[in-house]
């Protein structure tokens, strides 16, 4: 069974610009949730998306934004990226939620620099 | 708001002697504790969850809630075990999983 799949694996961006991640999960997990990792905060809970629809939200200014598809497919955008942006996000799926059952598989994550 | 201290950023320990990775919690209902490990070049996983109260690959945990500590354990370190370790919290609240900073953990041969 295919693992977590996130693209790009790596992108620069600079101030101002945007940028959008996407996420694959495990096939048959309808829980997407997104973390951001840096090495001053660690990992921050973004948002989860299950069956479309956003069940949860970490308090991430309102630039931070994700979806989820019919096909459990998800992707989080950054609008007016800022330098503070720059980190590892991190993508997970779950059978029926990470909140529900604390079983996470992580991706590899998309490491965004901003310049 | 629930959080999640590891106070120790790195732990060294030789080969065979006991681990133990400490974590401890603030939240003020009945939380769910796990562990979760990265090893090197590897993606992040879990390792084990209080709830199930099993041991894996060695290591152990104990929900203790009078010292709201969620402590991981194994008796004798191997080298393999080197690798960086989170705590996690889940509140049943709308703040997702709550992760801690992580320990690095190297076993020296």
């Amino acid at each position: 069974k295919a693992g977590v799949t996130q693209t790009p694996r790596y992108l620069i961006k600079t101030r101002g610009q945007q940028v959008t991640l996407s996420c694959s999960p495990i096939s048959g997990h309808r829980s997407v949730s997104w973390y951001q990792q840096t090495p001053g905060q660690g990992l921050q809970f973004l948002f989860e998306y299950f069956s479309e629809t956003q069940r949860n939200k970490g308090n991430f200014p309102g630039r931070f934004s994700g979806r989820q598809f019919s096909n459990s497919r998800s992707e989080m955008n950054v609008s007016t990226l800022e330098l503070g942006d720059s980190a590892l996000y991190l993508c997970a799926s779950s059978l029926a939620g990470g909140a529900v059952t604390g079983e996470l598989f992580f991706g590899e994550g998309s490491r965004l620099t901003v310049l | 708001a629930q959080r999640v201290t590891q106070p120790e950023k790195l732990l060294s320990v030789f080969k065979g002697a006991p681990v133990e990775l400490k974590c401890n919690y603030s939240y003020s209902g009945s939380p769910e504790l796990f562990w979760y490990v990265q090893y090197s070049r590897q993606r992040l996983q879990l390792l084990l969850r209080h709830i199930s109260r099993e041991s894996i690959k060695g290591f152990t945990a104990d929900l203790n809630k009078g010292e709201t500590s969620f402590h991981l354990k194994k008796p004798f370190a191997q080298e393999e075990d080197s690798a960086m370790y989170y705590c996690a919290l889940f509140g049943g609240g709308a703040d997702g999983l709550t992760f801690g900073k992580g320990t690095h953990l190297i076993i020296q041969p």
